[in-house]
C-alpha cells in the first residue's frame, strides 16, 4: 500500500476555500486516489476519487499532480458542516481496498 | 435499495463470548471489509473480500474470522471475544476501483 503524508490538523472560516494536500509519492500506476471524510460520531464518507486528471463532483474538486505524488482536495465554500477528518487514500487494481492514516482533521470557525 | 446494512447496532458480550457481526449489501458490490474504530482512534482495516469466496487479511486479523459465500453478505465472527475488541465495527462495500466505498451505519461492540 501506498504511504501518504496528510497535515495533522488545518483550519478555516466560514465561506471560505480550502486546499487540504496530501503526499503519496509510492503511489502505483494502477492506484486511483480516494479521498473520505469521517464527520464526528459518523462513519467514513467517500468524497472523490480520480486517477490522473483533475475530478470536480457536487462536494469537491480534486487536483492531482502531474507526477501523481501529490494531490489536493479543495473544497471551494467550506461549511461548518464540513468540519471533519480527512483521509487521502491511494488504492486500486484488483486487491482494492481502503487503508486509513490519519488523516487532517479539519476545523471550520463560524 | 438500502446501501450497506449492519446489524446489530449496539451489542453488549461478556468476556469469552463469540458473536457474529452481519454486514449485507443489495448493490452488487464486489469489494467489502470490515473496519474496527476504538475511541479517538482511526480506522483499521480487520478483513476484506474482493468477490464472492475470496477473502484476505487486513491490518488487525486476530480474533477475527470472515467469509463471503455470497456477493450480499459479508459477515465478522468473533471467537472469543476479549475487552480488547470493545470497538465500532464498519462494514463497506463497492462495485470496483473506479468507484467509492460505502460504509454502514456501524456496529457498537462493547465487551464486559
Amino acid at each position: 500500500d501506498a504511504k501518504t503524508t496528510q497535515p495533522n490538523s488545518m483550519e478555516s472560516n466560514e465561506e471560505e476555500p480550502v486546499h487540504l494536500p496530501c503526499n503519496h509519492s509510492t503511489i502505483s500506476g494502477t492506484d486511483y486516489i480516494h479521498w473520505y471524510r469521517q464527520l464526528p460520531s459518523q462513519g467514513p464518507e467517500y468524497v472523490i476519487h480520480g486517477l490522473t486528471s483533475n475530478v470536480n463532483n457536487r462536494m469537491a474538486s480534486l487536483a492531482i499532480a502531474e507526477d501523481r505524488k501529490s494531490s489536493t482536495l479543495i473544497l471551494h465554500r467550506a461549511t461548518l458542516r464540513d468540519a471533519a477528518v480527512y483521509y487521502c487514500i491511494p488504492s486500486g487494481g484488483s486487491n482494492y481496498k481502503l487503508t486509513f492514516g490519519k488523516g487532517t482533521l479539519l476545523t471550520v470557525n463560524p | 435499495n438500502a446501501g450497506v446494512t449492519q446489524t446489530p447496532k449496539f451489542q453488549v458480550l461478556k468476556t469469552g463470548q463469540s458473536m457474529t457481526l452481519q454486514c449485507a449489501q443489495d448493490m452488487n458490490h464486489e469489494y467489502m471489509s470490515w473496519y474496527r474504530q476504538d475511541p479517538g482512534m482511526g480506522l483499521r482495516l480487520i478483513h476484506y473480500s474482493v468477490g464472492a469466496g475470496i477473502t484476505d487479511q487486513g491490518e488487525v486479523p486476530n480474533g477475527y474470522n470472515v467469509s463471503r459465500s455470497t456477493t450480499e453478505d459479508f459477515p465478522l465472527r468473533l471467537l472469543s471475544a476479549a475487552p480488547s475488541q470493545t470497538s465500532v465495527y464498519f462494514c463497506a462495500s463497492s462495485y470496483s476501483d473506479r468507484s467509492g466505498y460505502t460504509f454502514g451505519s456501524g456496529t457498537r461492540l462493547t465487551v464486559v
